[in-house]
Parts: structure tokens; sequence; C-alpha cells
């Protein structure tokens, strides 16, 4: 099946700073989504991305298909952006492979 | 909030016991999926359950079984505990419908977190 690589695993920001996660696939991505997971344990659908751009204030995302990466923006971070990010891909249509997450941590 | 719910929240079981997890699903929707979060990794595909059938599994053994009702709630059995089943489980509900892919309906619940000593 496909193997979902995420980089970098451990991110510390200072609040307004702006950072890019990246996750790499190792097949062809058809229907690829970004979720943030809160110290809580929810997770949530950031973005249903499978090529092209797609911003939501302060976030925005980019997948280039061919090439099988996405990236995550995310820029003036706050203390509430904490908490993991994982991508995933739902090749079959019937369950999402998440990538093994990038934990963020952004200090006030 | 997503509308999906999930109960209980929290539970300690000790090893060799049996345990019942349970997802409502978002009004609307017809299929479940359940996932295993281990600490500090990703969530892993458990099984998934359209219209009260079982419509996948992932790497998982029989002892991980499941049900949907006609509500399209679902449980989540675990039998013969072990200490690696201690996790995070998560519900997914979605709208299971042919060529919609899932993240443009799928929404999860906050998680039972299941300690097994």
């Amino acid at each position: 099946g496909i193997q979902v690589e995420q980089s970098p695993p451990d991110l510390i920001l200072q609040e307004g700073a702006n950072s890019t996660l990246r996750c790499n696939f190792s097949d062809s991505v058809n229907n690829l989504q970004w979720f943030h997971q809160n110290p809580w344990g929810q997770l949530i659908n950031l973005f249903y991305i499978p090529s092209g751009t797609k911003q939501n204030g302060r976030l925005s995302a980019t997948t280039v298909a061919t090439e099988r990466y996405s990236l995550l923006y995310i820029s003036s971070s706050q203390t509430t952006d904490s908490g993991v990010y994982f991508c995933a891909e739902d090749s079959y249509g019937q369950n999402f492979v998440f990538g093994p997450g990038t934990r963020l941590s952004v200090l006030p | 909030e997503t509308g999906v719910t999930q109960s209980p929240t929290h539970l300690i079981k000790t090893r060799g016991q049996q345990v019942t997890l349970r997802c409502s699903s978002q009004s609307g929707h017809n299929t479940v999926s359940w996932y295993q979060q281990a600490l500090g990794q990703g969530p892993q595909f458990i099984f998934q359950y359209y219209r009260e059938e079982e419509n996948g599994r992932g790497n998982f053994p029989p002892r991980f079984s499941g049900l949907q009702f006609p509500n399209y709630s679902s449980e989540l059995n675990v039998n013969a505990l072990e200490l690696d089943d201690s996790a995070l489980y998560l519900c997914a509900s979605s709208l299971g419908s042919v060529g919609i892919p899932l993240g443009e309906t799928q929404y999860f619940g906050p998680g039972t977190r299941l300690l097994v000593l």
C-alpha cells in the first residue's frame, strides 16, 4: 500500500513565526487531506487538496500530485495552532492512510 | 464540533478483558470507520461499516469486531485485550457514495482513550 512520510517530525515556533510542513507519498496522490489534531485528540479536517493550492485564513496548502508531495503553510502562528498535523491519502476511497504527523508547539 | 460523538471518553481495562466502544454518526451519514491511534503515531484503519455491513478491514486480528445499527451508529468490540491495545480509538462518519472522496464528507469523533493494564 501507499506509504506516507512527513517532515519535520517536531517543530517549535515562537508565536508570529511562519512554517512549512511537508508530506511525501510513495504512490500517486488522488484524494489528499490535511488534518490538525488538537491536544485533546480531536482530528479536524483542514484541507481536501488532491492538487493545486487552497487557502483558509492563515493556513494554505499546495499539492503537486505529479511529484507526490504536499505542503502545508502556517503563517503568523498562534498558540492555538499547537498540536499534531497529519496528511492522509484515501487512495481507494474507503479509508485514510495517515502519515506519522508533525508535532507543532507554538510558544507565547 | 463535528456532530460525531463517542463514548466513553476514557476507559481502563485489564489484560484479557473485553471492551465495547460506541460511536454516533453525524446526521445523514451512513458509513462509519474506526481507527486506532497509538501514542505518537498516526491513526491506523481498523474497519469500515456501510449500511450495517463490513466494507473493508485493515491489518487487525479478528478479536477486533464491529457492528453498525439501523440508525448508523456503531460499536467497536475488542476481545482478549492486550497491553498494546492501549490507544486512542477514533471513529469517523461519512456519506458513502461512489465518486465522492472521503475528505469531502468524513468527520472524526473526539475519540475514546483506552488503557489496558
